[in-house]
């Protein structure tokens, strides 16, 4: 069965500072990956998604940037935090050739101060 | 252009009573529409799904009615339960989702 985690679990965070937030899929070879960004109570932006190692779709530009180091890995990540940037950051993943099912991850709760 | 829409934002409903969650789209190609449920501090998880060359798809208390022509859908949950609350996000595309902004479920005892 595939898993996928998400870390950490939330950020309390200085505006500034640098982020990076991490996916881990496991059960499934060669996914597709996404990262969504999901506002209190909002609707879920797609920001990034990747079909393989290395390459890197961005979809909006939002002063953050995404790599997948591995096959089973996805990083989110910037170097200087934005209070606009809190949220709830959720990684997802579908199968290799299609974009319509998507499996979510739990999902990390950013708070920028 | 917001791509899908939802209707109501927010809903309420007592337990045994059907819950009626609205959604339509804008793009006539589109031709996958999930319906995806997320509790407080959860990921969403795909609930119920329907393709486009159909009207109707029934999965236990959950039905989605399609009306391609109109580019209208609606999510029906029939005895609604207390653990039905929830926020239900309505979707739509073939190869890129796009998400409505969500209607807020509660399933009063």
């Amino acid at each position: 069965a595939q898993t996928i985690h998400q870390w950490p679990v939330a950020e309390i965070k200085a505006v500034g500072s640098p982020l990076s937030l991490g996916c881990t899929i496991k059960g499934k070879s060669s996914p597709n990956l996404y990262w969504y960004w999901q506002a209190t109570g909002g609707t879920l932006q797609q920001l990034f998604y990747s079909i393989t190692v290395g390459q890197v779709e961005s979809v909006v530009q939002l002063n953050l940037s995404a790599s997948r180091p591995k096959d089973d890995q996805f990083i989110l990540s910037t170097e200087k935090l934005l209070l606009s940037h809190s949220g709830f950051y959720l990684c997802a993943w579908s199968l290799e050739g299609s974009q319509n099912t998507l499996y979510f991850g739990a999902g990390t709760r950013l708070s920028v101060l | 252009q917001q791509q899908v829409r939802q209707s109501p934002q927010s809903l309420t409903v007592w337990e045994g009573e059907t819950a009626i969650l609205n959604c339509s789209y804008e793009d006539s190609t589109f031709n996958y529409f999930p319906w995806y449920q997320q509790f407080p501090g959860e990921g969403p998880a795909l609930l119920i799904s329907i393709r486009s060359v159909s009207d109707k798809k029934e999965d236990g208390r959950f039905t989605i009615f399609f009306n391609k022509r109109e580019k209208k859908l609606s999510l029906h949950i029939t005895d609604s339960q207390p653990g039905d609350s929830a926020t239900y996000f309505c979707a739509a595309g073939d190869n890129v989702l796009y998400f409505g902004s969500g209607t807020k479920l509660t399933v009063e005892p």
